[in-house]
């Protein structure tokens, strides 16, 4: 089946590294993926929208130079954090939903971000 | 706005009973409704959807939810619950119009089923 392939699984860095985070689609291809960010015992915020080809599209309050993203192929989105802080760590997720209307999203597992 | 609300953080059962799980949807149009289930340090996984046609849809792992348009419900549901199926549960609304994909997500309901 469809399946959704995010790396790396967990981040420890220290303040001020900028950490890029890779969601690819393994056997179909995506226009479109989305980002998420989920804190402790909370639901998914989406942040933005990636266009393969174009520019996100990001959430009210997502700061577009904090976290960059790129979506240069039709299987490949990349999420930056740059300069990341404590307040950054959280859960990052990606979905790509599967061509054809209706279609539901398939996610990737998820990238535990933790900035020291 | 499409908005879904699921108004209990966490559902209680004893394994073999049966489960549900609550979700209340407020949209314009028509609904497009998803159940996803999410474990430990995990992404997402698809349950089940409801876009038209029956009420009663089946999904994943035993799971189904009843579509109840008087009520603006999407319950999801299990006949027997599973110690594995402990997890957190969220219900989602699809945003916009056909041509988007953009998913709105309830704040989740923590299931734990004790054996």
């Amino acid at each position: 089946g469809a399946v959704v392939s995010q790396h790396p699984s967990r981040v420890i860095c220290k303040s001020g590294t900028s950490v890029k985070i890779e969601c690819r689609s393994l056997d179909f291809q995506a226009t479109t993926m989305f980002w998420y960010r989920q804190f402790p015992k909370q639901s998914l915020m989406l942040m933005a929208t990636s266009n393969e080809g174009s520019k996100a599209t990001y959430e009210q309050g997502v700061e577009k130079d904090k976290f960059l993203i790129n979506h240069a192929s039709l299987t490949l989105s990349t999420l930056t954090v740059t300069s990341a802080h404590p307040e950054d760590s959280s859960f990052y997720i990606c979905s790509a939903p599967l061509w054809g209307s209706n279609q539901p999203q398939h996610f990737g597992d998820g990238t535990r971000l933790s900035i020291l | 706005a499409q908005s879904v609300a699921q108004p209990e953080d966490q559902v209680n059962v004893a394994e073999g009973n049966p489960l549900t799980v609550k979700c209340t949807y407020s949209v314009s149009g028509n609904p497009y409704l998803f159940w996803y289930v999410q474990y430990p340090n995990r992404g997402l996984q698809f349950l089940l959807k409801y876009i038209t046609g029956d009420n009663l849809v089946k999904g994943s792992y035993g799971f189904e939810a009843e579509f109840n348009k008087s009520q603006t419900s999407f319950h999801l549901k299990k006949p027997s619950a599973l110690v594995s199926d402990s997890a957190l549960y969220f219900c989602a609304v699809r945003d916009g119009g056909a041509n988007t994909d953009k998913l709105i997500f309830g704040t989740g309901t923590r299931l734990q089923v004790f054996p």
